[in-house]
């Protein structure tokens, strides 16, 4: 099973500004990372798929990067609606798995 | 636009089956999508608990493979997670999604399931 580790648990960034996440793979997942936003009593929203593509819909300020086994996710000019917990999930393998989270909040 | 609803019972007696279904519009169970069941223990995160391809193959995390069967209706667009043995453990939101190849496009809203006698 690949474990997915997602740092740090929780970031407090200001409004205006960058929040960086970061998620490993315990062995390579090439490109299939997905990430997702969930906010509290909501289903999660897919947000980045093949580590850097914006799902439909997605505002521009959500970036995704990497490969093989390390991933970012990058929101820039982070905003008050972005407060929310952010998981990755490789989908190279089965199991498909999840990194356990990282909470955003807003300073 | 596809829209996935789950529905089932809110609670389960230990040791009881937990039956849930998903209703899907706006898509065909016949199309090439993996259909998955996901869940989240209360203020936990995500656990993938696997996927039905629409030829009926299946992939279960190895976690529950013993208890957790999947099926499918395509008559009625529909298909369906049973857990077996359940305990409080398997108290969760459980979700269901679509995975076109490129991780979980969609997903329902999530439906409640307590375990509890």
């Amino acid at each position: 099973e690949i474990v997915m580790t997602q740092s740090p648990a929780t970031l407090s960034v200001s409004p205006g500004e960058r929040a960086t996440l970061s998620c490993r793979a315990s062995q390579t997942v090439h490109y299939n990372l997905a990430w997702y936003q969930q906010k509290p009593g909501q289903a999660p929203r897919f947000l980045i798929y093949a580590a850097s593509i914006r799902a439909t819909g997605i505002p521009s300020r959500f970036s995704g990067s990497g490969s093989g086994t390390d991933f970012t996710l990058t929101i820039n000019s982070l905003q008050s609606e972005d407060s929310a917990i952010y998981y990755c999930q490789q989908y190279t393998d089965w199991p498909r798995t999840f990194g356990q989270g990282t909470k955003v909040e807003i300073k | 636009q596809v829209h996935l609803q789950e529905s089932g019972p809110g609670l389960v007696k230990p040791s009881g089956t937990l039956s849930l279904t998903c209703a899907v519009s706006g898509d065909s169970l016949s199309n090439s999508i993996w259909w998955n069941w996901v869940r989240q223990p209360p203020g936990k995160g995500l656990e993938w608990i696997g996927e039905i391809w629409h030829s009926g193959s299946t992939f279960y995390n190895p976690s529950l493979k013993s208890r957790v069967a999947f099926y499918m209706d395509k008559s009625k667009n529909q298909f369906y997670l049973e857990l077996t043995s359940v305990s409080a453990a398997d108290t969760a939101v459980y979700y269901c999604a679509t995975n076109r190849g490129n991780g979980l496009d969609v997903w329902g809203h999530g439906t409640t399931v307590s375990v509890s006698s």
